[in-house]
């Protein structure tokens, strides 16, 4: 079974603050995702990549960055925290082949001060 | 057009029940739609998912019925039970993309 692990569940940070969540994969998947989940708004991607280095921009990247040094990990990187980016972040991947089921991580609630 | 749009937001049935979720896009270059489970405290993962060769696809109790000319799908489950509890989400993607755009969620509540 693929296993996709977001380092914290629950995590809680000041306004300003830089701030790291973490998503590991151990399916050797070419390509990594990260969303945030609002009620009443779904799911929507912030940054995707497609292997080690390269990354796109998803439908809302501002207020962050993402950085995939190895391609089992994909990092995204709120530069300066603010208050309505406290919301459920979660970390998919997916072989490369199009059309392939993405496989989430169980999330991690990201709480600004 | 890149939009897709769920409905109804919550639903609550009685066990036994017919729960029917649906879709609807604008995007005509979509060929994918999966459809994603949710239960608390865990991730989505992947119920069902179709293409738009086929109009109906099913899989146990979940059936995905499609309507091409009409841009819509729908998510039925028959015999809900209160194991089926949870968010569904649909959502769209095209071959020459590799994002998946997600409907709303809709909330799912089977009561004994």
């Amino acid at each position: 079974d693929v296993k996709v692990t977001q380092s914290s569940r629950y995590l809680v940070k000041r306004t300003g603050e830089k701030v790291f969540l973490e998503c590991v994969q151990d399916m050797d998947h070419e390509n990594m995702f990260w969303y945030r989940q609002d009620p009443g708004l779904g799911l929507r991607l912030i940054y995707f990549s497609y292997d080690v280095k390269m990354k796109e921009k998803g439908d809302i990247p501002e207020g962050y960055s993402v950085s995939r040094e190895k391609k089992e990990r994909f990092s995204l990187i709120l530069e300066s925290a603010s208050t309505n980016q406290t919301s459920m972040y979660l970390c998919a991947s997916r072989p490369g082949q199009l059309n392939q089921p993405q496989h989430f991580g169980d999330g991690t609630r990201l709480s600004i001060l | 057009q890149q939009q897709v749009k769920q409905s109804p937001q919550s639903l609550i049935v009685q066990k036994g029940g017919i729960s029917i979720i649906n879709c609807a896009y604008e995007n005509t270059a979509f060929d994918y739609f999966p459809w994603y489970q949710q239960f608390p405290g865990k991730g989505p993962a992947l119920l069902i998912a179709i293409r738009p060769d086929v109009s109906e696809k099913k899989e146990g109790r979940f059936t995905i019925s499609f309507n091409k000319s009409a841009k819509q799908f729908s998510l039925h489950i028959m015999d809900s039970q209160p194991g089926d509890s949870a968010t569904y989400f649909c959502a769209a993607s095209s071959d020459n993309t590799d994002k998946l755009i997600f409907g709303t969620g809709t909330r799912l509540q089977v009561f004994p």
